[in-house]
């Protein structure tokens, strides 16, 4: 079965402190990941996804296939960063995503 | 461009009524997807089309009814509402995925927050 768990509902760290969101997922295939991130009244938005091994406003995240894993990261937290994210494991030629269960992140200063 | 819109933003009903929700989007997109975003799950897909005529159910299709008469436009529709269908509804967007097997990314809307009482 498909599913992506994200196991922190809620992260708070203080501004510079290093942060890391947990994302597992169970899948068959060959997986395809991707963090979304939804700021505060605005729309869900790609942060970035695991095939273009990019870095995001200082974020990064590796697949780790022996571990089932796609953990966000970033060195030194900003305010900016507080949002809910979502980790998402595309399920089939169509598009579908798997949403996992969503971690809001509070940086405060 | 607009991108992807969503009307109306906020919806009060009564349980039993009716209502529809409309989704549009000026990328010429041919994938749209109506989601479901509710407190401690995340976002759950309701239904999806992949072309025009075309619509397929999701991981919680039942209580909903979706159209997909014109490219641009996806409509999603409550027949009977009930109380377990408030929630905040968001409509997406997404270019199939092309024969190289690189990734698509999907453009959300603002969403409508629905209450059902």
């Amino acid at each position: 079965a498909q599913r992506v768990t994200q196991p922190e509902k809620l992260l708070s760290v203080f501004k510079g402190a290093p942060v890391e969101l947990k994302c597992n997922y169970s899948y068959s295939g060959s997986p395809e990941l991707f963090w979304y991130v939804q700021y505060s009244r605005q729309r869900l938005q790609l942060l970035l996804r695991h095939i273009s091994r990019e870095s995001i406003k200082g974020f990064t995240a590796d697949l780790n296939k022996g571990e089932t894993s796609f953990h966000l990261k970033k060195p030194f937290a900003q305010e900016e960063d507080s949002a809910m994210y979502y980790c998402a494991l595309l399920t089939d030629s169509w598009g579908k995503l798997q949403f996992g269960a969503g971690t809001q992140v509070v940086v405060t200063p | 461009n607009a991108g992807v819109t969503q009307t109306p933003k906020f919806r009060v009903l009564k349980t039993g009524q009716s209502m529809t929700l409309l989704c549009a989007q000026d990328m010429n997109h041919e994938y749209m997807y109506w989601y479901r975003q509710d407190p401690g799950m995340g976002l759950r897909l309701i239904h999806y089309s992949v072309g025009e005529g075309t619509t397929a159910k999701g991981e919680v299709p039942d209580g909903y009814n979706v159209s997909r008469l014109k490219k641009q436009n996806f409509l999603l529709g409550l027949e009977s509402a009930a109380p377990s269908q408030t929630s905040v509804y968001f409509c997406a967007s997404s270019y199939p995925r092309v024969p190289s097997g690189s990734t698509d990314t999907q453009y959300f809307g603002p969403g409508t927050r629905l209450t059902v009482l």
